[in-house]
């Protein structure tokens, strides 16, 4: 089973709100990832995850907020988004996010619209 | 300079037919991983097939396979017997170094794939 699970799959938020992105995997895997994809464009990596801390922030605006509860769930805490933060949002999970062979699983991504 | 180029923006494919999509590479680093990911319009990034730069032989899954010419620094996918479910968006990725953290991909621009029936 390589299945990585992402609620919601549609958001429609107003540039004051809070909203939260989830994930959940069930492959024990130790490494987690949120990417924003735009369209038409290739992912782009936001954080990830490594034994549930984080290993990697890419510069992301503050308005966005990781979050590992633990090794199956990653968060991504939304709060004052600006229009151009519209994206589809993917969540990954990887076996441990150090060997060169570990393959990253996708989940079906979350398509947020900012107003 | 791109680590990761497709060239191809967008194909068609007949039914039934085989398909090839391009991608080099950019490295230095002896040890890396190419994987090939289809996207198609509900947006999940699927796993299709992974090279390693140390495997002698050309990686297959199925209906897919992976042309890997490491002194072209190539890692061409090639489709099968192409069906009108293979639409969809496809990225070529490398992951560089056996001590990756953050496992990072490096994704290419895409080809846009289109089977006609």
């Amino acid at each position: 089973d390589t299945e990585v699970t992402q609620t919601p799959k549609h958001l429609v938020m107003g540039m004051t709100n809070k909203k939260s992105l989830k994930c959940e995997q069930h492959m024990g895997h130790r490494a987690m990832y949120w990417y924003k994809q735009k369209a038409k464009k290739p992912p782009e990596l936001m954080f990830v995850y490594s034994y549930e801390k984080l290993s990697i922030n890419e510069s992301v605006p503050s308005r966005f907020s990781p979050e590992c509860p633990n090794s199956s769930l990653l968060n991504l805490h939304l709060h004052a988004l600006q229009p151009e933060d519209s994206a589809l949002y993917l969540c990954a999970s990887s076996h441990s996010g150090l060997r060169s062979t570990d393959t990253q699983y996708f989940g079906p991504g979350t398509r947020l619209t900012v107003l | 300079a791109q680590k990761i180029t497709q060239t191809q923006p967008g194909m068609f494919v007949q039914e039934k037919e085989a398909v090839t999509l391009d991608c080099t590479y950019d490295t230095s680093d002896p040890s890396y991983g190419l994987f090939w990911y289809k996207q198609p319009s509900s947006g999940e990034m699927i796993f299709l097939i992974y090279q390693g730069s140390y495997d002698q032989q050309n990686a297959t899954e199925g209906r897919y396979s992976l042309n890997f010419q490491k002194a072209r620094k190539s890692a061409n996918l090639v489709i099968s017997a192409s069906q009108l479910g293979d639409s969809a968006m496809y990225f070529c990725a490398m992951r560089e170094g056996p001590n990756n953290a953050g496992n990072m991909l490096t994704f290419g621009g895409g080809t846009r794939l289109m089977v006609k029936p």
